[in-house]
């Protein structure tokens, strides 16, 4: 029973093609993440969702759109992919976003560019 | 602009031995820090972590260790295992921010 669980591990695709990821919890929690890590290893926050309410919008191209169809469930949709985008995507949840330092991981969306 | 640094990418210690992974940090607002531990193809998981207003947070066989004035912390391991190998993650967080800022990680191996 995967807390934080993410589809698909690894994900290979062409230049501008458009692709999503998908991330459910079944912790109960009301916040959830989505995080890049790129080449130089940085985990960098890219959305945040409380209560399917996007609170956090870091500095990431409108080609990301995250959607959060209810609690439990935060996706990412990625249009007109670049090679730049090769990266590992986490997802994480967290009780509410005051405990969001305490935050549940899955185990990553592995992405390559083409 | 790298505010929660780690520099040593990797560090191999003796099964027994103490382990000493070192965070330094240039943002004097963080309050909060913490350690993830990362197995490959795994996301992070919650470690340890330390208030600004303490100096040492013990649990089991990890420490952190706090030096505010020299913004640096570190985890302490003792007795290393071979499943302690791992990427280790310092974060921080500032007060009135959410999201804590990751450090790039330092990659602990532990020879049996």
């Amino acid at each position: 029973d995967t807390a934080v669980s993410q589809t698909p591990k690894y994900l290979v695709t062409q230049m501008g093609n458009d692709k999503s990821i998908k991330c459910e919890q079944n912790l109960g929690h009301d916040t959830m993440y989505w995080y890049k890590q790129d080449s130089k290893k940085f985990l960098k926050i890219m959305f945040s969702y409380n209560n399917k309410e996007l609170i956090i919008n870091e500095t990431v191209p409108n080609r990301f759109s995250p959607k959060s169809p209810d609690k439990a469930h935060l996706n990412l949709h990625i249009n007109s992919l670049e090679l730049g985008d090769s990266a590992v995507y986490f997802c994480a949840s967290s009780q509410d976003i005051g405990l969001a330092v305490e935050q549940f991981f899955g185990p990553g969306t592995r992405l390559t560019v083409l | 602009d790298q505010q929660v640094k780690q520099n040593s990418p990797s560090l191999s210690v003796q099964e027994g031995r103490i382990s000493i992974l070192n965070c330094d940090y240039t943002n004097s607002m963080f309050d909060y820090f913490l350690w993830y531990k990362k197995y490959p193809a795994e996301g992070p998981t919650f470690l340890i972590s330390i208030s600004s207003i303490k100096d040492k947070n013990e649990d089991g066989r990890f420490t952190v260790f706090l030096n505010k004035s020299a913004k640096h912390l570190s985890l302490h391991i003792v007795p290393s295992q071979p499943g302690d190998s791992a990427v280790y993650f310092c974060a921080a967080r500032a007060g009135g921010s959410y999201i804590p800022t990751f450090g790039r990680g330092t990659s602990l191996i532990v020879h049996p």
